[in-house]
């Protein structure tokens, strides 16, 4: 069993729909980061949190570190934002901090 | 601010054969991070570095892989002989290191194909 399980793991959708994507995590984590990847490109980070809820522009990221749970959300939703997004965690203990990602969700956005 | 560079962008080799991907992290940065992306897979961590030290090696093949951080700036990763299953995207990250802002800045990553 995957440490990091995403869902869905792809997702297609019309422009301007509100999107939701879910991560949920089997192990102790120090913080969950939600990356962005577009095909062949490189990984971008969106958010890190450890707790609460984060809002860039129309995305927003909730935790729920009782019910290890978070879900990255897209508010009206555009054809630029089509992407593969993924979860990832920093586990607790040690020095070491690398994460451990998810498979992925790979969006996209329809015109 | 230069992000985290890395080359070459490409590579196609022949299985058994040697190759050498470099990483130049974000000036300042302490950790450095090697990732292997297969195809359809989130990234696996290969090493974590703090300064020229390794921090976790736990998932790197280290029969056929290495890597290296000699002055705590620039890496290399080395994978000698490549095998088939070793096709896929190696990802170099780089952050502060402050656990309370540990952001990872991603390079754009080296293809590897092992034919």
């Amino acid at each position: 069993k995957n440490e990091v399980e995403q869902s869905p793991q792809n997702l297609t959708a019309q422009e301007g729909e509100f999107i939701t994507i879910n991560c949920s995590y089997s192990v102790g984590i120090s913080a969950l980061h939600w990356l962005q990847q577009h095909p062949g490109g490189g990984i971008v980070s969106l958010f890190m949190l450890s707790s609460g809820k984060k809002k860039h522009g129309r995305l927003i990221a909730t935790i729920n570190i009782q019910e290890k749970h978070s879900s990255l959300h897209i508010t009206a939703s555009h054809p630029r934002d089509s992407a593969v997004y993924i979860c990832a965690v920093s586990t607790t203990g040690g020095g070491a901090d690398g994460l451990t990602f998810g498979k992925g969700t790979h969006l996209i956005i329809q015109p | 601010e230069a992000g985290v560079a890395q080359s070459p962008r490409y590579k196609i080799i022949e299985k058994r054969q040697s190759v050498a991907f470099w990483c130049n992290p974000i000036s300042g940065h302490a950790t450095l991070y090697w990732y292997q992306q297969i195809l359809g897979q989130g990234p696996k961590l290969l090493i974590q570095f703090q300064n020229n030290g390794v921090v976790d090696d736990s998932q790197l093949p280290k029969d056929r892989f290495s890597a290296e951080r000699l002055k705590g700036v620039d890496s290399t990763l080395k994978i000698q002989p490549a095998k088939l299953e070793d096709s896929a995207v190696y990802l170099c990250a780089s952050s502060l290191g402050d656990k309370r802002t540990d952001t990872q800045y991603f390079g754009p990553g080296t293809r590897l194909t092992v034919l």
